[in-house]
């Protein structure tokens, strides 16, 4: 069964500092989706990332990086000075690959609360 | 372009009513899911239709919660009848590549079960 794993509950920075999120996932299939998404204080859903797991490279967008590292299950996303808008709760998910009529669950992590200060 | 569109966005309602939420994917998207989130669980899939059929409703909780999608553009999640611990955030989301690609999640429906 798929499992994610955000370890980190909350964390709380001063604005303009770097901050990693974690996340470790466990899968028995060679071929896997891993996700972002951001939950702003107004309550949506929104997707950062999608990395699926032929495909390790590290990604940058902005500010924004994602460490992907199969050797340890590990989907790691990284904020570079982050500011008090990056204030969210931020969720790692997982998906198997498609399977007849579109494929397995989206499993979430349970999520980690991100709180930036002034 | 209009994203996915849920209402009502707050619904609180007396124990034992029917509740019944709604949700309209973006257009073109052949996935349909409905997601509840509570902090005691998190974000829990419970149903999630494919060219408006049920594909996996394993995750509705019992009989009370039900789902239909009678057209590409509108499904409903309907409670009856509503419990306490049926309070929770509601969140329809589309795709087009089902769970293997970014899913568009509508605002939510926050429902409050007195």
């Amino acid at each position: 069964a798929q499992k994610v794993t955000q370890a980190q509950t909350e964390i709380s920075v001063v604005e303009k500092e770097d901050v990693t999120l974690d996340c470790v996932y466990e899968t028995r299939d060679t071929t896997y989706y891993l996700f972002w998404y951001k939950q702003p204080p107004s309550g949506e859903l929104v997707f950062l990332i999608r990395r699926n797991s032929f495909d390790e490279q590290n990604e940058i967008s902005g500010r924004y990086s994602w460490n992907f590292q199969k050797s340890t299950s590990s989907f790691n996303f990284t904020i570079t000075a982050s500011q008090v808008v990056d204030s969210a709760v931020y969720f790692c998910a997982l998906s198997e690959a498609s399977r007849r009529g579109g494929g397995n669950k989206l499993t979430f992590g349970t999520g980690t609360q991100l709180k930036v200060e002034l | 372009d209009a994203g996915v569109i849920q209402s009502p966005r707050h619904e609180v309602t007396e124990m034992g009513q029917e509740v019944t939420l709604r949700c309209k994917p973006i257009s073109g998207h052949d996935y349909l899911f409905w997601y509840r989130q509570t902090m005691m669980r998190g974000l829990e899939l419970l149903i999630y239709f494919n060219n408006n059929v049920p594909i996996d409703d394993s995750g509705m909780p019992e009989d009370r919660f039900s789902a239909k999608m009678p057209n590409a553009s509108f499904s409903t999640l309907k409670i009856q009848p509503s419990e306490p611990r049926d309070s929770a955030v509601y969140f329809c989301a589309s795709s087009f590549y089902g769970h293997t690609g970014e899913l568009f999640f509508g605002e939510g429906s926050r429902l409050t079960v007195l």
